[in-house]
């Protein structure tokens, strides 16, 4: 099946830092790649979608300006969480998609921490 | 819209029984429907997949799930529960519409006892 690859896979940072999660598609082109984020105990929420070479599209209550998604290529999508709070401290999942209504495929997962 | 709900928090098995996780969801469409499994501290991992074939999809590690449409189920089963099976489950309907999303549960823990 298609690979999804996630880095870092964890990773601990001090308040105020800014850090960025990368999610790469590795045998396939996606033109749609999703973030979401899970708190303790609880499922997981969609943050934003990311279309290649616009603008990503964010959930309600999601702030643009401290998560920052860039698509930039076909396999590509980061997304940065800048200036760190220890409330931004969770798990943080990406997917792409290759066609419509099929499976999803995900990335590892990043656990950020931040102190 | 869509919406699922997965109507136990925890479920708690012996190992060698069997096992029923349950899901039930609206769709204003023909839904696509999972089931992924998260097991501690790693990602997610697809488990089955309807997509308006067979109501009955066998999945992997022995897993299957039936889709029912006049009950609007999709109910995850295993006929006898192993350790490593012990993760979160989360079923998922896909969000149709032009853009691909997906619409998670709340998530079952399934606890498994030896």
């Amino acid at each position: 099946g298609a690979v999804v690859s996630q880095h870092p896979s964890w990773v601990i940072c001090k308040s105020g830092t800014s850090v960025k999660i990368e999610c790469r598609s590795l045998d396939f082109q996606a033109t749609t790649m999703f973030w979401y984020r899970q708190f303790p105990k609880q499922s997981l929420m969609l943050m934003a979608t990311s279309n290649e070479g616009s603008k990503a599209t964010y959930e309600q209550g999601v702030e643009k300006d401290k998560f920052l998604i860039n698509h930039a290529s076909l396999t590509l999508s980061t997304l940065t969480v800048t200036s760190a709070h220890p409330e931004d401290s969770s798990f943080y999942i990406c997917s792409a998609d290759r066609t419509l209504n099929t499976e999803a495929f995900f990335g590892q997962g990043t656990r950020l921490t931040v102190v | 819209a869509q919406s699922v709900t997965q109507l136990d928090s925890h479920v708690s098995v012996s190992e060698g029984t069997p096992v029923l996780l349950r899901c039930n969801y609206s769709s204003s469409y023909s839904p696509s429907l999972f089931w992924y499994v998260q097991h501690p501290n790693k990602g997610l991992q697809l488990l089955l997949k309807y997509t308006s074939a067979a109501t009955l999809v066998k999945g992997i590690n022995g897993f299957e799930a039936e889709f029912k449409k006049s009950e609007t189920s999709f109910h995850l089963t295993k006929p006898s529960a192993h350790m490593s099976d012990a993760a979160e489950y989360f079923c998922v309907v896909s969000g149709g519409g032009s853009n691909y999303q997906l619409i998670w549960g709340a998530g079952t823990k399934l606890i498994i006892k030896p």
